[in-house]
Protein backbone atom coordinates (compact mmCIF):
# COMPACT_ATOMS: atom_id res chain seq x y z
CA UNK A 1 0.00 0.00 0.00
CA UNK A 2 1.30 3.31 -0.69
CA UNK A 3 0.03 6.62 0.76
CA UNK A 4 -0.94 8.70 -2.31
CA UNK A 5 -2.12 12.02 -0.82
CA UNK A 6 -4.08 14.25 -2.98
CA UNK A 7 -5.42 17.99 -1.90
CA UNK A 8 -8.14 18.92 -2.13
CA UNK A 9 -10.64 16.47 -1.94
CA UNK A 10 -12.97 18.56 -4.10
CA UNK A 11 -13.41 21.88 -5.71
CA UNK A 12 -15.72 24.84 -6.80
CA UNK A 13 -14.84 27.02 -9.18
CA UNK A 14 -16.43 30.11 -11.74
CA UNK A 15 -16.20 29.72 -15.53
CA UNK A 16 -13.07 31.05 -16.37
CA UNK A 17 -11.02 30.73 -13.32
CA UNK A 18 -7.70 28.85 -12.99
CA UNK A 19 -6.74 26.31 -10.96
CA UNK A 20 -4.20 23.59 -9.30
CA UNK A 21 -4.51 20.24 -7.43
CA UNK A 22 -1.41 18.24 -5.50
CA UNK A 23 -0.55 15.17 -5.97
CA UNK A 24 1.97 14.32 -2.71
CA UNK A 25 3.62 10.72 -2.69
CA UNK A 26 6.77 8.72 -1.61
CA UNK A 27 9.58 10.33 -3.43
CA UNK A 28 11.61 6.73 -2.64
CA UNK A 29 11.64 4.01 -5.85
CA UNK A 30 10.15 6.34 -8.05
CA UNK A 31 9.11 5.05 -11.58
CA UNK A 32 6.40 7.60 -13.15
CA UNK A 33 3.25 9.14 -12.25
CA UNK A 34 -0.04 9.56 -14.14
CA UNK A 35 -2.54 11.78 -14.57
CA UNK A 36 -6.11 10.94 -15.00
CA UNK A 37 -9.61 12.61 -15.78
CA UNK A 38 -12.60 10.69 -14.59
CA UNK A 39 -15.88 12.15 -15.52
CA UNK A 40 -19.08 10.95 -13.79
CA UNK A 41 -20.75 7.68 -15.17
CA UNK A 42 -17.72 7.42 -17.65
CA UNK A 43 -14.15 5.39 -17.13
CA UNK A 44 -10.64 7.08 -16.16
CA UNK A 45 -9.06 8.96 -18.90
CA UNK A 46 -5.52 9.07 -19.30
CA UNK A 47 -3.96 12.84 -19.30
CA UNK A 48 -0.41 12.26 -18.76
CA UNK A 49 2.53 9.94 -18.00
CA UNK A 50 5.58 11.52 -16.50
CA UNK A 51 8.97 10.08 -15.71
CA UNK A 52 11.70 12.39 -15.28
CA UNK A 53 12.20 15.07 -12.20
CA UNK A 54 10.73 18.66 -13.83
CA UNK A 55 9.11 17.24 -15.97
CA UNK A 56 6.55 19.42 -17.80
CA UNK A 57 3.12 18.65 -19.49
CA UNK A 58 0.27 20.39 -21.30
CA UNK A 59 -2.85 19.41 -22.99
CA UNK A 60 -4.72 22.52 -24.25
CA UNK A 61 -5.61 24.37 -20.60
CA UNK A 62 -4.48 21.50 -18.14
CA UNK A 63 -0.96 20.95 -17.44
CA UNK A 64 1.19 19.45 -15.35
CA UNK A 65 4.70 19.17 -13.19
CA UNK A 66 6.50 16.74 -11.65
CA UNK A 67 8.97 17.30 -8.54
CA UNK A 68 10.37 13.38 -8.17
CA UNK A 69 12.77 14.57 -5.59
CA UNK A 70 10.29 15.75 -2.45
CA UNK A 71 8.05 14.09 -4.44
CA UNK A 72 5.04 15.64 -5.06
CA UNK A 73 3.06 16.69 -8.75
CA UNK A 74 0.64 19.66 -9.62
CA UNK A 75 -2.07 19.93 -12.39
CA UNK A 76 -3.14 23.13 -13.61
CA UNK A 77 -6.29 23.85 -15.23
CA UNK A 78 -6.19 27.42 -16.85
CA UNK A 79 -9.26 29.29 -17.51
CA UNK A 80 -11.71 26.33 -16.11
CA UNK A 81 -14.56 25.54 -18.34
CA UNK A 82 -17.81 23.30 -17.27
CA UNK A 83 -16.93 20.48 -18.97
CA UNK A 84 -13.59 20.27 -16.89
CA UNK A 85 -15.96 18.86 -14.27
CA UNK A 86 -14.63 15.53 -13.07
CA UNK A 87 -12.34 13.94 -10.82
CA UNK A 88 -8.92 13.87 -11.15
CA UNK A 89 -6.66 10.91 -10.36
CA UNK A 90 -2.64 10.72 -9.77
CA UNK A 91 -1.28 7.26 -9.56
CA UNK A 92 2.37 6.79 -8.76
CA UNK A 93 4.47 4.03 -9.31
CA UNK A 94 7.05 3.12 -7.07
CA UNK A 95 8.67 -0.52 -6.94
CA UNK A 96 6.22 -2.86 -7.84
CA UNK A 97 4.92 -2.91 -10.87
CA UNK A 98 1.28 -1.53 -10.90
CA UNK A 99 -0.24 2.07 -10.22
CA UNK A 100 -1.26 3.39 -6.96
CA UNK A 101 -4.32 5.95 -7.23
CA UNK A 102 -5.06 8.52 -4.98
CA UNK A 103 -8.91 9.04 -4.31
CA UNK A 104 -8.39 12.34 -6.65
CA UNK A 105 -9.92 15.88 -6.61
CA UNK A 106 -13.41 16.15 -7.72
CA UNK A 107 -13.54 19.65 -9.58
CA UNK A 108 -16.83 21.64 -10.43
CA UNK A 109 -16.99 24.54 -12.84
CA UNK A 110 -19.60 26.63 -12.25
CA UNK A 111 -21.09 28.48 -15.32
CA UNK B 1 -14.42 4.89 -26.64
CA UNK B 2 -10.99 3.65 -25.37
CA UNK B 3 -11.66 0.71 -26.77
CA UNK B 4 -11.42 -2.07 -24.04
CA UNK B 5 -15.13 -3.95 -23.53
CA UNK B 6 -16.26 -5.28 -20.14
CA UNK B 7 -18.84 -7.49 -19.57
CA UNK B 8 -21.53 -7.28 -18.28
CA UNK B 9 -22.17 -3.51 -17.17
CA UNK B 10 -24.06 -5.01 -14.32
CA UNK B 11 -24.49 -7.99 -12.01
CA UNK B 12 -26.68 -8.26 -9.45
CA UNK B 13 -26.40 -11.83 -7.19
CA UNK B 14 -26.49 -13.43 -3.81
CA UNK B 15 -23.89 -13.38 -1.12
CA UNK B 16 -22.26 -17.29 -1.46
CA UNK B 17 -22.20 -17.20 -5.44
CA UNK B 18 -19.79 -17.01 -7.82
CA UNK B 19 -19.42 -15.04 -10.90
CA UNK B 20 -17.06 -14.24 -13.95
CA UNK B 21 -16.34 -10.59 -15.32
CA UNK B 22 -14.89 -10.32 -18.83
CA UNK B 23 -12.95 -7.98 -20.43
CA UNK B 24 -11.60 -7.51 -24.30
CA UNK B 25 -8.15 -5.46 -24.15
CA UNK B 26 -7.52 -2.56 -26.79
CA UNK B 27 -6.52 -3.75 -29.70
CA UNK B 28 -2.62 -4.63 -29.57
CA UNK B 29 -2.54 -4.23 -25.71
CA UNK B 30 -0.88 -7.23 -23.88
CA UNK B 31 -1.48 -6.15 -20.55
CA UNK B 32 -4.73 -6.34 -18.45
CA UNK B 33 -5.34 -4.60 -15.05
CA UNK B 34 -8.84 -5.64 -12.59
CA UNK B 35 -9.11 -2.72 -10.65
CA UNK B 36 -11.60 -2.43 -7.77
CA UNK B 37 -13.65 0.61 -6.78
CA UNK B 38 -15.60 0.44 -3.57
CA UNK B 39 -17.99 2.96 -1.87
CA UNK B 40 -15.94 6.20 -1.05
CA UNK B 41 -12.52 4.48 -1.85
CA UNK B 42 -9.77 5.11 -4.66
CA UNK B 43 -9.34 2.44 -7.35
CA UNK B 44 -7.84 -0.92 -5.84
CA UNK B 45 -5.05 -2.53 -7.71
CA UNK B 46 -6.35 -6.23 -7.88
CA UNK B 47 -3.86 -8.04 -10.58
CA UNK B 48 -2.15 -7.45 -14.14
CA UNK B 49 -1.55 -10.00 -16.63
CA UNK B 50 1.29 -9.42 -19.31
CA UNK B 51 0.94 -11.20 -22.24
CA UNK B 52 -0.66 -14.43 -20.28
CA UNK B 53 1.41 -14.26 -17.65
CA UNK B 54 0.33 -13.04 -14.35
CA UNK B 55 2.94 -10.20 -13.69
CA UNK B 56 2.17 -8.29 -10.40
CA UNK B 57 -0.81 -8.63 -7.99
CA UNK B 58 -2.37 -6.59 -5.41
CA UNK B 59 -4.71 -6.84 -2.91
CA UNK B 60 -6.77 -9.57 -4.26
CA UNK B 61 -8.29 -11.83 -1.92
CA UNK B 62 -7.76 -15.65 -1.95
CA UNK B 63 -11.90 -15.94 -3.33
CA UNK B 64 -11.33 -13.91 -6.19
CA UNK B 65 -8.76 -15.79 -9.40
CA UNK B 66 -7.99 -14.22 -12.54
CA UNK B 67 -6.18 -15.34 -15.88
CA UNK B 68 -5.70 -13.83 -19.46
CA UNK B 69 -5.80 -16.29 -22.45
CA UNK B 70 -4.08 -16.72 -25.69
CA UNK B 71 -6.40 -14.13 -27.39
CA UNK B 72 -5.70 -11.48 -24.70
CA UNK B 73 -8.96 -11.23 -23.26
CA UNK B 74 -8.68 -11.79 -19.31
CA UNK B 75 -11.65 -12.94 -16.80
CA UNK B 76 -11.61 -11.98 -13.14
CA UNK B 77 -13.50 -14.59 -10.73
CA UNK B 78 -15.25 -13.79 -7.85
CA UNK B 79 -16.53 -16.59 -5.32
CA UNK B 80 -17.83 -16.86 -2.24
CA UNK B 81 -19.75 -13.98 -2.58
CA UNK B 82 -20.06 -11.64 0.13
CA UNK B 83 -21.71 -7.95 0.64
CA UNK B 84 -18.42 -6.27 1.05
CA UNK B 85 -17.56 -7.30 -2.29
CA UNK B 86 -20.17 -4.77 -4.27
CA UNK B 87 -18.46 -2.74 -6.47
CA UNK B 88 -17.31 -1.27 -9.78
CA UNK B 89 -14.86 -3.70 -11.33
CA UNK B 90 -12.48 -2.05 -13.95
CA UNK B 91 -10.29 -3.48 -16.63
CA UNK B 92 -7.76 -1.31 -18.20
CA UNK B 93 -5.31 -2.43 -20.71
CA UNK B 94 -1.65 -1.54 -21.76
CA UNK B 95 0.70 -2.09 -24.31
CA UNK B 96 3.66 -2.13 -22.16
CA UNK B 97 4.44 -4.68 -19.42
CA UNK B 98 4.99 -2.00 -16.84
CA UNK B 99 3.05 1.45 -16.11
CA UNK B 100 6.32 3.44 -16.95
CA UNK B 101 5.57 5.16 -19.96
CA UNK B 102 2.13 3.92 -20.87
CA UNK B 103 -0.85 4.92 -20.11
CA UNK B 104 -3.85 3.18 -19.11
CA UNK B 105 -6.77 2.25 -21.07
CA UNK B 106 -10.07 1.82 -18.71
CA UNK B 107 -12.77 -0.19 -19.67
CA UNK B 108 -16.69 0.63 -18.65
CA UNK B 109 -16.63 -0.84 -15.93
CA UNK B 110 -18.91 -3.60 -14.35
CA UNK B 111 -21.04 -2.36 -11.45
CA UNK B 112 -21.44 -5.69 -8.92
CA UNK B 113 -24.09 -5.57 -6.35
CA UNK B 114 -24.10 -8.68 -3.69
CA UNK B 115 -28.09 -8.78 -2.28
Amino acid sequence: ILNVEQSPQSLHVQEGDSTNFTCSFPSSNFYALHWYRWETAKSPEALFVMTLNGDEKKKGRISATLNTKEGYSYLYIKGSQPEDSATYLCAPRTGANNLFFGTGTRLTVIP
Amino acid sequence: DSGVTQTPKHLITATGQRVTLRCSPRSGDLSVYWYQQSLDQGLQFLIQYYNGEERAKGNILERFSAQQFPDLHSELNLSSLELGDSALYFCASSVEPGVNNSPLHFGNGTRLTVT
